[in-house]
């Protein structure tokens, strides 16, 4: 079965430090990878997404930045967090066939606060 | 462009209960995906079911129903006998298979389950 890790789970960080979040998918293979951000008490703001290594989508100019190093690794970082980053990360795979029943699978998501 | 619409913001109902979760979507798209979420206070986003813009009958996964309503563009998602666990947020999705892999969240119905 699949199973899909993000840390660190909880994050506390000052404004201008970068950060680094981690996701990784285990039990499929070339999956599709999303990063989403969701403010206290809203719905989920698509980041970014990725169908192959290497290969981004950037869905919402900001200060952030997504890389694919590996197949099954998704990672979300940031030269300088600001205060507005501060938030709930989720990251999610699919299978990407591009049928309309493929269903994304979230991971348990990494709440960073900037200070 | 495709939109999802959840106009109930927080719902109650009592233990044992059924209660009916609304969503309305707009595509001009004739194939599409609709999917429901749970996010409990944990914050990990939970796939509970999908329905398909073909699929002749309602899906059904447990306790969990959609009511499927092609003309009025609506998937309302249905909990019979409610549980104390399922106190939690809810989201509604659309996938178009024309579009990307992108999944349109709703804005989310927070469900509180009273004893």
């Amino acid at each position: 079965s699949q199973t899909i890790h993000q840390w660190p789970a909880t994050l506390v960080q000052p404004v201008g430090s970068p950060l680094s979040l981690e996701c990784t998918v285990e039990g499929t293979s070339n999956p599709n990878l999303y990063w989403y951000r969701q403010a206290a008490g809203r719905g989920l703001q698509l980041l970014f997404y990725s169908v192959g290594i290497g290969q981004i989508s950037s869905e919402v100019p900001q200060n952030l930045s997504a890389s694919r190093p590996q197949d099954r690794q998704f990672i979300l970082s940031s030269k300088k967090l600001l205060l507005s980053d501060s938030g709930f990360y989720l990251c999610a795979w699919g299978h990407g066939t591009g049928a309309i029943t493929d269903t994304q699978y979230f991971g348990p998501g990494t709440r960073l606060t900037v200070l | 462009a495709q939109k999802i619409t959840q106009t109930q913001p927080g719902m109650f109902v009592q233990e044992k209960e059924a209660v009916t979760l609304d969503c309305t979507y707009d595509t001009s798209d004739q194939s599409y995906g609709l999917f429901w979420y749970k996010q409990p206070s944990s914050g990990e986003m939970i796939f509970l079911i999908y329905q398909g813009s073909y699929d002749e009958q309602n899906a059904t996964e447990g306790r969990y129903s959609l009511n499927f309503q092609k003309a009025r563009k609506s998937a309302n998602l249905v909990i019979s006998a409610s549980q104390l666990g399922d106190s939690a947020m809810y989201f509604c999705a659309m996938r178009e298979p024309y579009n990307t892999d992108k999944l349109i969240f709703g804005t989310g119905t927070r469900l509180q389950v009273f004893p």
